[in-house]
Formats: C-alpha cells, sequence, structure tokens
C-alpha cells in the first residue's frame, strides 16, 4: 500500500523558515516524481512544485509566487521528500500535502499524504 | 483568480445529472489532459478521473469527464448525497511550466 506522511507543520512568524518532510513506502521512491500541493484555508489547491526522479534529471520546478523562497529536495536513500519554507508570509497559511506524478509535466497526482499544517502568523 | 475557471457552485437532486465546466487556455487545456479531484470537507483530495476521463479504480462509473478545445466537464449522473463534495480540475500548463488548478465546484445534492 502507498503511504505518504508529512510532518514539520507549526506555527511560526512571519519572515520566519520551517521545513517539511514526506516520508513514503509502497513504492519505489527513486523512480517517482513527486510534487507539494498547498490549500490556504477555506481556499482552492495551488501546486507548490515538482521534483523530477533522479534517472529523469532531478529537475526541480516551482510555482512562481513561492520561486526563490521555497527549495524541494529529495533523499532517494530513506525515501523522504521535503520542503523549506524560507521567509514565511501571512498567506502561506495552508494545509502542505506531498503527492506522487504519475506522468511527467501532468497534474495527474495519484496519491496524496494526509497533509500537515502551517501557520504563519505575529 | 485561478488559471482555470470553474463555477464556485453546482446543485441537483439525486437522480439527475450534473455538469461542471472548467475553462481553460491554450496554454493549458488545449494541449494537455485535464485531471479531476473530490475532497470532502476536512479531508485529503482524492484522484476522481486521470487523463482521456479514466476512472482510478473504486471510482464510479456515474462519474465521466469529456474535453475538448481550452475547455473540459465532469459529469455525475445518478446523483447521490454522498457526492455532495467539492471538485477541482487541475492540468499542466506549458506557458507557466507548472501544474494550474481550477478554483473548484461545490456540489449540492439538494
Amino acid at each position: 500500500e502507498i503511504q505518504l506522511v508529512e510532518s514539520g507543520g507549526a506555527f511560526i512568524n512571519p519572515g520566519g523558515s520551517l521545513g517539511l518532510s514526506c516520508s513514503t513506502s509502497g513504492f519505489t521512491f527513486t523512480d517517482a516524481w513527486m510534487s507539494w500541493v498547498r490549500q490556504a484555508p477555506g481556499k482552492g489547491l495551488e501546486w507548490i512544485g515538482r521534483v523530477k526522479s533522479k534517472p529523469d534529471g532531478g529537475t526541480i520546478d516551482y510555482a512562481a509566487p513561492v520561486k526563490g523562497r521555497f527549495t524541494i529536495s529529495r533523499d532517494d536513500s530513506t525515501n523522504t521528500l521535503f520542503l523549506q519554507l524560507d521567509n514565511l508570509k501571512t498567506e502561506d497559511t495552508a494545509m502542505y500535502y506531498c503527492t506522487t506524478v504519475v506522468t511527467a509535466n501532468s497534474a495527474w497526482f495519484s496519491h496524496w499524504g494526509q497533509g500537515t499544517l502551517v501557520t504563519v502568523s505575529s | 483568480q485561478s488559471v482555470l475557471t470553474q463555477p464556485p457552485s453546482a446543485s441537483g437532486a439525486p437522480g439527475q445529472r450534473v455538469t461542471i465546466s472548467c475553462s481553460g487556455t491554450t496554454s493549458n487545456l488545449e494541449n494537455n489532459f485535464v485531471y479531476w479531484y473530490q475532497q470532502f470537507p476536512g479531508t485529503t483530495p482524492k484522484l476522481l478521473l486521470h487523463k482521456n476521463g479514466q476512472r482510478p479504480s473504486g471510482v464510479p462509473d456515474r462519474f465521466s469527464g469529456s474535453q475538448s478545445g481550452t475547455s473540459a466537464s465532469l459529469a455525475i449522473s445518478g446523483l447521490r448525497s454522498e457526492d455532495e463534495s467539492t471538485y477541482y480540475c487541475a492540468s499542466w500548463d506549458d506557458g507557466l511550466r507548472g501544474v494550474v488548478f481550477g478554483g473548484g465546484t461545490k456540489l449540492t445534492v439538494l
């Protein structure tokens, strides 16, 4: 069974930094493309970015609103996906989900974690 | 303002057929597949339809999708109370080099 478990969400002040993790199991993480998607309270879904598998180049793409502030990385030795959030703003308050990406350059997110909540407030 | 445009709400009586539209541009829906997600309050989004309107295992055949040009739609036939949820469309955008979502449509079963 494929499982994605996010962790690291917290209450943090504007301008602060936070690291999120997504522990995975049940599939070959090394070959998987992965994404982060967030959802502000009461709002819709927003794509943050994705990382290709290392065999496919390991390239990382980001959505414009987070580029330069957020960093996606992966550790294939521990089957873990990471999201580093820097210079946080109140509008970054959201539930953050990690997802598997089935095919290149698509919105095909077959599996989702349960999410981890980040609250940015003074 | 979402890149893909969905009506904020839709409704139908039990047993009826309801459609939810998703409007995009030449950068996204015209050349990339649309994907549909279902989300109940307080829960994780779930993949409902993937490329070419195919259903993942476990999704009833009451759910179907179509896509043409810069538009797509989700149809739910034989509406049931448990279909009351929020539905999102999503696609890759070649210009933005990323995934774009619709704003979501909240479906009410009357």
